[in-house]
């Protein structure tokens, strides 16, 4: 497909458990962002890479959360020891990335389930 | 801390009505912004952005934007019971180029 791909669509993991999410997003797109949405909550801006640097990450709420994005193209979110509190959905999204526009496309997202 | 408000809702309007969705943000230097619609368990797809103050139009959908005010509404004119889902509010903020969503209305159009 011609979409934004994330997998895996579920993960159900135990507290204090490694996670990796990853993200492929449209060919060409230079812009991918990661969001997390929360129940009844509109996304939450994580981090957003523009090629394979991180050109914002103050989104991500600690050291436990880390992204890369080594090639330019697919992206992979990584969370160290969950907490129950990062269940949430794990929201991908690219762009064109030049000139930088709010004009995303999302993936369908990864509902993440800390037990 | 940059931030974008919007009223939770739920919204409900009657089939055939219009419905007024507004947002208010706080960072003056932002000059872009869009309304996202999320169907429940879907992902956000954007409808409608808007740059310049004043009303854009696409369709049954109108944005209007309010730079002064830092106010953003939509207007969606003959509502349809397929409209309802939720509508996110989002602005582009500065020059960092990450956009930054409310929580979103919930509105639902009643047949």
């Amino acid at each position: 497909g011609a979409g934004v791909s994330q997998t895996p669509s579920n993960k159900v993991t135990e507290k204090g458990k490694y996670v990796e999410l990853r993200c492929d997003p449209i060919s060409g797109h230079t812009a991918l962002y990661w969001y997390r949405q929360s129940l009844g909550q509109g996304p939450e801006f994580l981090i957003y890479f523009q090629g394979t640097g991180a050109a914002d990450d103050s989104g991500l709420p600690n050291d436990r959360f880390f992204a890369v994005r080594p090639e330019g193209s697919v992206s992979t979110l990584k969370i160290q020891r969950t907490e129950r509190g990062d269940s949430a959905v794990y929201l991908c999204a690219s762009s064109l990335g030049q000139p930088i526009t709010g004009e995303l496309f999302f993936g369908e997202g990864s509902r993440l389930t800390v037990l | 801390q940059k931030e974008v408000e919007q009223n939770s809702g739920p919204l409900s309007v009657p089939e055939g009505a219009i419905a007024s969705l507004n947002c208010t943000y706080s960072d003056r230097v932002s000059q872009s912004f869009f309304w996202y619609r999320q169907y429940s368990g879907k992902s956000p797809e954007l409808i409608m952005s808007i740059y310049s103050n004043g009303d854009k139009e696409d369709g049954r959908f109108t944005a209007q934007l309010n730079k002064a005010s830092q106010y953003v509404s939509l207007l969606i004119r003959d509502s349809q019971p397929s409209d309802s889902a939720t509508y996110l509010c989002a602005v582009l903020g500065g020059s960092q180029g990450n956009l930054i969503f409310g929580k979103g209305t919930k509105l639902s159009v009643k047949p």
